[in-house]
Parts: C-alpha cells; sequence; structure tokens
C-alpha cells in the first residue's frame, strides 16, 4: 500500500526554526510537494522537489532523499502567521498526488 | 473569477437527498479533481478529469459521480447523501500538459454536513 507519514502537531517559538519530516513508501515517485494550509483555508502551495537535495525560497527550505524516501520542510524565523498545517504529497506512477495527514505547527510568542 | 470557485461555501443536508456541490476554474487547466478532508486522514481523492469529456475514480469514490462537460465546471453529485459524507470538499485543477511538475491549485472548500 501506498503510506505518507508526517508528524500530527509540532510547537515551536516565534522566530525560532522548526523541521518538518515527511516519509513515504509509495508506488513510483514523480516528486513530492508541501503545501500550507491555514483553518478553514484551502492547500497552497509551498515547494516541489524531484532530485536530491535542498532548495531554498526565502525562509522555506524544502529537502528530499529519494532513496530514503524521506523529505523534510524547514521554517526559519518564524512568525505568528506560520501558524498551520503542513502537508506533504508524493506524485505516484500514475501521477496521482498521494498525500499525507497534515503536520499541524502552533506557534508561541 | 479568478481562479478556482466553488458552491455552495457550507450547506446542511438531510441523509438521503440528493446534492450536487459545483466548482468552476477560469485557468484553462486541463486537469481537475475532487478531494474529501477529514481530520486525521488528509485529503482523499474522490474523482478526478484529466480533461473535458473524461473522468476517472480516485481512492474514495463510493456514493459520488462526476461530469466533465466542458473545461471550467467540474460538478460532484451524491446521489443520496449519507452521514458518512460530511466532510470538507475541496476542488482543485492543475495543467499537466507543460511538461512539468503538476501543481494543484484549491478553491475554497465547501463544508457538508449530512444529518
Amino acid at each position: 500500500g501506498q503510506n505518507i507519514d508526517q508528524p500530527t502537531e509540532m510547537t515551536a517559538t516565534e522566530g525560532a526554526i522548526v523541521q518538518i519530516n515527511c516519509t513515504y513508501q509509495t508506488s513510483g515517485f514523480n516528486g513530492l510537494f508541501w503545501y500550507q494550509q491555514h483553518a478553514g483555508e484551502a492547500p497552497t502551495f509551498l515547494s516541489y522537489n524531484v532530485l536530491d537535495g535542498l532548495e531554498e525560497k526565502g525562509r522555506f527550505s524544502s529537502f528530499l532523499s529519494r532513496s530514503k524516501g524521506y523529505s523534510y520542510l524547514l521554517l526559519k524565523e518564524l512568525q505568528m502567521k506560520d501558524s498551520a498545517s503542513y502537508l506533504c504529497a508524493v506524485v505516484d506512477s500514475n501521477y496521482q498526488l498521494i498525500w499525507g495527514a497534515g503536520t499541524k505547527l502552533i506557534i508561541k510568542p | 473569477i479568478a481562479g478556482i470557485t466553488q458552491a455552495p461555501t457550507s450547506q446542511i443536508l438531510a441523509a438521503g437527498r440528493r446534492m450536487t456541490l459545483r466548482c468552476t476554474q477560469d485557468m484553462r487547466h486541463n486537469a481537475m479533481y475532487w478531494y474529501r478532508q477529514d481530520l486525521g486522514l488528509g485529503l482523499r481523492l474522490i474523482h478526478y478529469s484529466n480533461t473535458a469529456g473524461t473522468t476517472g475514480k480516485g481512492e474514495v469514490p463510493d456514493g459520488y459521480s462526476v461530469s466533465r462537460a466542458n473545461t471550467d465546471d467540474f460538478p460532484l453529485t451524491l446521489a443520496s447523501a449519507v452521514p458518512s459524507q460530511t466532510s470538507v470538499y475541496f476542488c482543485a485543477s492543475s495543467d499537466t500538459n507543460r511538461g512539468t511538475y503538476n501543481e494543484q491549485f484549491f478553491g475554497p472548500g465547501t463544508r457538508l454536513t449530512v444529518l
């Protein structure tokens, strides 16, 4: 079967750094997405990785290791507005997105 | 219209009733998707359409039907609603013809409660 694992909830302090991990077991791999979803809102695109390594985009970075079936999203200089759920999704061999349950990130002052 | 719209925003429905959730996009994306999102389970694909005139079943298609008569519209119908269909429903679209990754763009969602 296909499986995406993420921590259910994480807490971090404003101004700090947090790393959200995602491990996956899927039928094929054609890329990995990270989306941000604020409570009551739609998911919005953050990053896409298809090759191993780190992709940096401002305060957010995403890392991929295909051999380990592992990715992480790194958020720096945390702001209160970063309080949201972060969804990991893998593109499988049929080019469908398989979604993790999401990690709820709570930012404290 | 800018992006994807969904209607209604929320709905309370009696079990056994028929309901159609509407979804319209103005980005001329070829692919469209319907997901349901339940607490602790993440997004689950109900049905999808890779191009106008074609549809396919996702992970949880039972009790739902879709049609894709044109590029812009992708309605989702619950023929006879049951309480287990209480959920938040998201419509999404993507351009899979660009040859790059198919980032999906999401509508604002419909919160459906079946009593």
